[in-house]
């Protein structure tokens, strides 16, 4: 998407910690959100954090947002093969809760 | 749980061709959304409806129409079918006034 952007392809060993970044630019954003897509399949919402909120952590997932720089980064810790996948992180305004703009997406590649 | 069912799962059609795709929101959901995801493309916000009602319209081109019905599932129609409509279809589902917008699996239309 144009106003949401990320990095398009992520290599990781299993057991470390992936980080996959996006930025956005839409100041009016209130929710921001991380997606899982795996090949052929659907959408998996995987988290998503209020822009009042500076961190919200989800068992392995970490979501860290600096509103200041229009910043979002989603930490996987602990990555496993499983989480092979494209990731997209997404935006999204009160008053249409499912109309996101979504980035391109990062595919992360979880190596053995 | 229930969640948002779309059918069918696969779709081929012939350019110049009509299609109807369903959605099935998750009971009690009372907004429903489509995008369109084209091959290695991120989604892209189509049209939404709130209680039967569109209420929000983004890239969805004229050949294309939904509606929502009384029991909250919606349809998209879409006539004269290009190739270049060739697309994974996703409808997602939510609850007015809630964050979450949770996704089907897809419907893959390919237009040949």
């Amino acid at each position: 998407g144009e106003d949401v952007e990320q990095s398009l392809f992520l290599s990781v060993r299993e057991g470390d910690s992936s980080v996959i970044n996006c930025t956005y630019t839409d100041s009016s954003s209130t929710y921001l959100y991380w997606y899982k897509q795996e090949p052929g399949a659907g959408l998996q919402l995987l988290t998503y954090i209020f822009s009042n909120m500076d961190m919200k952590q989800d068992q392995r997932l970490t979501v860290l947002l600096n509103k200041k720089d229009k910043h979002l980064s989603l930490r996987i810790a602990d990555t496993q093969t499983g989480d092979s996948a494209i990731y997209f992180c997404a935006e999204g305004l009160t008053d249409s809760w499912g109309k996101l703009q979504f980035g391109a997406g990062t595919q992360v590649v979880v190596t053995p | 749980a229930a969640g948002v069912i779309q059918s069918p799962r696969h779709l081929i059609k012939e350019k110049r061709e009509t299609a109807t795709l369903k959605c099935y929101p998750i009971p009690r959901h009372d907004t429903v959304y489509w995008y369109q995801q084209g091959p290695g493309q991120d989604p892209q916000f189509l049209i939404s409806f709130y209680e039967k009602m569109q209420s929000d319209k983004g890239s969805i081109p004229d050949r294309f129409s939904a509606q929502q019905f009384s029991d909250y599932h919606s349809e998209l129609n879409m006539s004269s079918l290009e190739l270049g409509d060739s697309a994974l279809y996703f409808c997602a589902s939510s609850l007015k006034g809630v964050s979450e917008a949770f996704f089907g699996q897809g419907t893959r239309l390919t237009v040949v």
